[in-house]
């Protein structure tokens, strides 16, 4: 499968713990983005990077969140000390770059479900 | 920021009928309007796209026209069959070199009963 993985599908932690979720792109996509679903919602923008370097981040993204990208390929996000509501589904989508011309279709990958009890 | 609606919140249809979704957005920029589909427990499918230097795109039985003039584009489904029950989502973006964040609607039920 060549698709955007995503590990693991569900997280279940106790407030006030860390967790930290792993996605790795479709192959020489060099851009990637983490978005926050809740229920009933669409996805909410979290974060992207273009290769290595993080170029945006949404005011949701709190203190408590980070996300990397150290090698250009696969990403972490972690959450520190979390609460109840972090509760949501992580998804995470990449795109190949080409500049203005160039598709630009995100891909999403199956996504994280997080409980926070 | 970017501001996207979407309607009706649920749609159930007859196996066979058409289904019509409709979304507004209010950036005038935006300039790429991809839909998804999501079924319970994955993540979300591109199903069709269009940019805004087109004003209807098709794909098979579906197809999506947009209006730039009056910010909305839709989303039809011809002979629809039980298997396109799901979550279908539309999306407004920015496409720009330094990258493009999807604002996405709502979502939409879409029930097919057959």
């Amino acid at each position: 499968d060549t698709g955007v993985s995503q590990d693991p599908r569900h997280k279940i932690t106790k407030r006030g713990q860390n967790v930290t979720f792993r996605c790795d792109p479709i192959s020489e996509h060099n851009r990637l983005y983490w978005y926050r679903q809740t229920l009933g919602q669409g996805p909410e923008f979290l974060t992207y990077f273009q290769n290595e370097a993080q170029l945006e981040k949404s005011r949701l993204l709190s203190d408590r969140f980070s996300a990397e990208r150290p090698k250009g390929s696969f990403s972490t996000l972690e959450i520190q000390r979390t609460e109840q509501g972090d509760s949501a589904m992580y998804l995470c989508a990449s795109s190949p770059h080409g500049g203005l011309s160039a598709q630009e279709t995100q891909y999403f990958g199956p996504g994280t479900r997080l409980l926070v009890l | 920021g970017e501001n996207v609606e979407q309607h009706p919140s649920t749609l159930s249809v007859q196996e066979g009928d058409s289904a019509v979704i409709k979304c507004t957005y209010s950036d005038s920029a935006s300039n790429y309007f991809p839909w998804y589909k999501q079924e319970l427990g994955k993540g979300p499918q591109l199903i069709i796209d269009i940019r805004s230097n087109v004003g209807e795109k098709k794909d098979q039985r579906i197809a999506v026209t947009l209006n730039k003039t009056a910010k909305h584009f839709s989303l039809h489904i011809t002979e629809t069959q039980p298997e396109d029950s799901a979550v279908y989502f539309c999306a407004a973006s920015m496409l720009a070199l330094a990258g493009n964040q999807f604002y996405f609607g709502t979502g939409t039920s879409l029930t097919v009963i057959p």
